[in-house]
């Protein structure tokens, strides 16, 4: 059981260049979610979901996609990358409970 | 929409209590939660508390929670150096358990 995992762990983009993150969990929870962190920020909501097949949009979601295509994968799409993009991104997942469980986080620089 | 608010930094000595103060403005906000991140790594619950509840014990940790003022506290009993970390506040709300988090209080325990 790994929980939730993030894929990549680092990256590295130039201005305009597009890129996938990958968020995937092995416990068959409903709720997905997509945040950023900022220094000297709390985690800010960018995406959510409710269910394969449904995306919604957080409190931050100008400049990413998410799609939720299968139950366990959530990804979060930066279609031309800005330096306002550097952050940390984490994904979460939860069940109808109220605990988010949270993946280790994509360290994204853009250049 | 919510706003938490917490002070930025804490420092104690080995041994003695932490408490980190958290404020919150949604007087809908169903769970409080503390997370807990260590450098480099992802966010990890440590406790959360219902909406109806005014104090939840859980081994070294407390959480008081005053909703006529939205005022939740975090005491960490006999503090050890292994408790440092940022501590994160947040309030849960809407339909998809929606999570709005503080800036982090910056722990720092001296020996």
């Amino acid at each position: 059981n790994a929980g939730v995992t993030q894929t990549p762990k680092f990256r590295v983009l130039k201005t305009g260049q597009s890129m996938t993150l990958l968020c995937a969990q092995d416990m068959n929870h409903e709720y997905m979610y997509w945040y950023r962190q900022d220094p000297g920020m709390g985690l800010r909501l960018i995406h959510y979901s409710v269910g394969e097949g449904t995306t919604a949009k957080g409190e931050v979601p100008d400049g990413y996609n998410v799609s939720r295509l299968k139950k366990q994968n959530f990804l979060l799409g930066l279609e031309s990358a800005a330096p306002s993009q550097t952050s940390v991104y984490f994904c979460a997942s939860a069940t109808e409970g109220h605990e988010q469980y949270f993946g280790p986080g994509t360290r994204l620089t853009v250049t | 929409g919510e706003d938490v608010e917490q002070s930025l930094f804490l420092s104690v000595r080995e041994g003695d209590s932490s408490v980190i103060n958290c404020t919150y403005t949604d007087s809908s906000s169903t769970y409080l939660y503390w997370y807990k991140q260590e450098p480099g790594a992802g966010l990890q619950l440590l406790t959360y508390i219902f909406s109806n509840m005014d104090m939840k014990q859980d081994q070294r940790l407390t959480v008081l929670l005053n909703k006529k003022d939205k005022h939740l506290s975090l005491r960490i009993a006999d503090t050890q150096t292994g408790d440092s970390a940022i501590y994160f506040c947040a309030a849960c709300s809407g339909s998809a358990r929606q999570l709005t988090f503080g800036s982090g209080t910056q722990l720092t325990v001296l020996p």
